[in-house]
């Protein structure tokens, strides 16, 4: 069965702090993954999107990571900030001819002054 | 100012009615999606567009209906049928199938 799990479930650190997402899959045919953040009350908004032969993707101060031989996403955010606070969900595209993506449920960042 | 616009923010229903969210597109996309997100769950795939006139249902179709009579319009109607309609509604649309999909700000629907 095609599943996204990520961890941890919710996450709170201090600004200017940095910390790591994680995300496992299980999605095949496999053919991209990304991550998206999503405000409260707001649709997702794209940060990443990484191929089967892309291991590491930057924007800004977010940095992802994939290593598909074992399934696995980071997201690293580096000197947080207060509008970091979100929800953070990677999302990964199955190759069945639709690209159907399987969505986790996310991580919930929250960034204290 | 190109983008997706989901209308209205919050809307209220009773119990029993029919109710259409609608979103609009102005980024020339052939293909449109609708989800549904729950707390503690992932976003489903309810229905998609690949093109207009044409449409197919997603993992969680049952109880909703959409039409595609305009490329940049797709509204989606919650039907008395659906057993559970209190749900964020998001709308998202890709220049075609398997490219990046670009969100609308969503629709709150609650059902009482």
């Amino acid at each position: 069965k095609n599943q996204v799990e990520q961890s941890p479930q919710s996450l709170i650190i201090l600004e200017g702090k940095n910390c790591t997402l994680q995300c496992n899959y299980t999605v095949s045919p496999f053919s991209n993954l990304r991550w998206y953040k999503q405000d409260t009350g707001r649709g997702p908004v794209s940060l990443t999107i990484m191929t089967f032969s892309e291991n590491t993707k930057s924007n800004g101060r977010y940095t992802a990571t994939l290593d598909a031989d074992t399934k696995q996403s980071s997201l690293h955010i580096t000197a947080s900030q207060l509008s970091d606070s979100a929800s953070y969900i990677c999302v990964v595209s199955a190759n069945t001819g639709f690209q159907k993506l399987v969505f986790g449920t996310g991580t919930r960042l929250l960034v204290s002054p | 100012d190109g983008g997706i616009t989901q209308s209205p923010k919050y809307l209220f229903r009773k119990e029993g009615q029919n109710v259409t969210l609608s979103c609009e597109q102005n980024l020339n996309h052939d293909a449109m999606y609708w989800y549904r997100q729950d707390p503690g769950q992932g976003l489903r795939l309810i229905y998609y567009s690949q093109i207009v006139n044409d449409f197919q249902k997603g993992d969680i179709a049952e109880g909703y209906s959409v039409s595609r009579e305009k490329k940049e319009s797709f509204p989606l109607t919650v039907t008395s049928a659906q057993k559970n309609p209190t749900a964020f509604y998001l709308c998202a649309s890709s220049v075609d199938r398997g490219r990046e999909q670009y969100f609308g700000p969503g629709t709150r629907l609650t059902v009482t």
